[in-house]
């Protein structure tokens, strides 16, 4: 079963700068079947990158997802005021399908 | 536009039994893949079950296996969760999510239903 470790926790940024998140993965994700999502507080998920790299429809090209294997980055290229909110990675390589622990995006 | 709707949420004391429902639209619903992924107040997200296009392969996460049981109907278009002998931990939100292929991510997902296990 693979596990998969977010990280940091917190991210606390300003408007308008990049955000970096980490996903690792404890065993590699076979064909880069990772995929992140974004959630607001009370809403529901809403897929933005999948096969590791691939954005989703609609999702602005701010987002970009990178890595392969064990190790996974999100990057936010400049943060909009909408972009603050919890992010999860979630691998489909095997089952069962896992997602991380989340990173929040916070307003510094 | 595609849309998932979950109902038949509430309060059950442990031991109880809920069945939740989700309403598809907006696209073939018996061409997909379809799962519920539950979310506990203030925590992350838990691949729950997951069903083929036919009904005739189901998957279940280890801690629900034998307790919840996942079925649709494709002629309603409508996808349900029957969950008998509810535990304190199965507490959360659940949601229903389509599915791209038998392993996959989960694009679009519904907006919830909250089920609380409590006496």
């Amino acid at each position: 079963e693979i596990v998969l470790t977010q990280s940091p926790g917190t991210l606390s940024l300003s408007p308008g700068e990049r955000a970096t998140l980490s996903c690792r993965a404890s065993q590699s994700v076979s064909s880069s079947y990772l995929a992140w999502y974004q959630q607001k507080p009370g809403q529901a998920p809403r897929l933005l990158i999948y096969g590791a790299s691939s954005r989703a429809t609609g999702i602005p090209d701010r987002f970009s997802g990178s890595g392969s294997g064990t190790d996974f980055t999100l990057t936010i290229s400049r943060l909009e005021p909408e972009d603050f909110a919890v992010y999860y990675c979630q691998q489909y390589g095997s089952s069962p399908r896992a997602f991380g622990g989340g990173t929040k995006v916070e307003i510094k | 536009e595609v849309q998932l709707v979950e109902s038949g949420g509430g309060l059950v004391q442990p031991g109880g039994s809920l069945r939740l429902s989700c309403a598809a639209s907006g696209f073939t619903f018996s061409s997909y893949w379809m799962s519920w992924v539950r979310q506990a107040p203030g925590k992350g997200l838990e691949w729950v079950a997951n069903i083929k296009q036919d009904g005739s392969e189901k998957y279940y996460v280890d801690s629900v296996k034998g307790r919840f049981t996942i079925s649709r109907d494709n002629a309603k278009n409508s996808l349900y969760l029957q969950m008998n002998s509810l535990r304190a931990e199965d507490t959360a939100v659940y949601y229903c999510a389509r599915e791209w292929l038998v392993l996959s991510w989960f694009d679009p997902w519904g907006q919830g239903t909250l089920v609380t296990v409590s006496s």
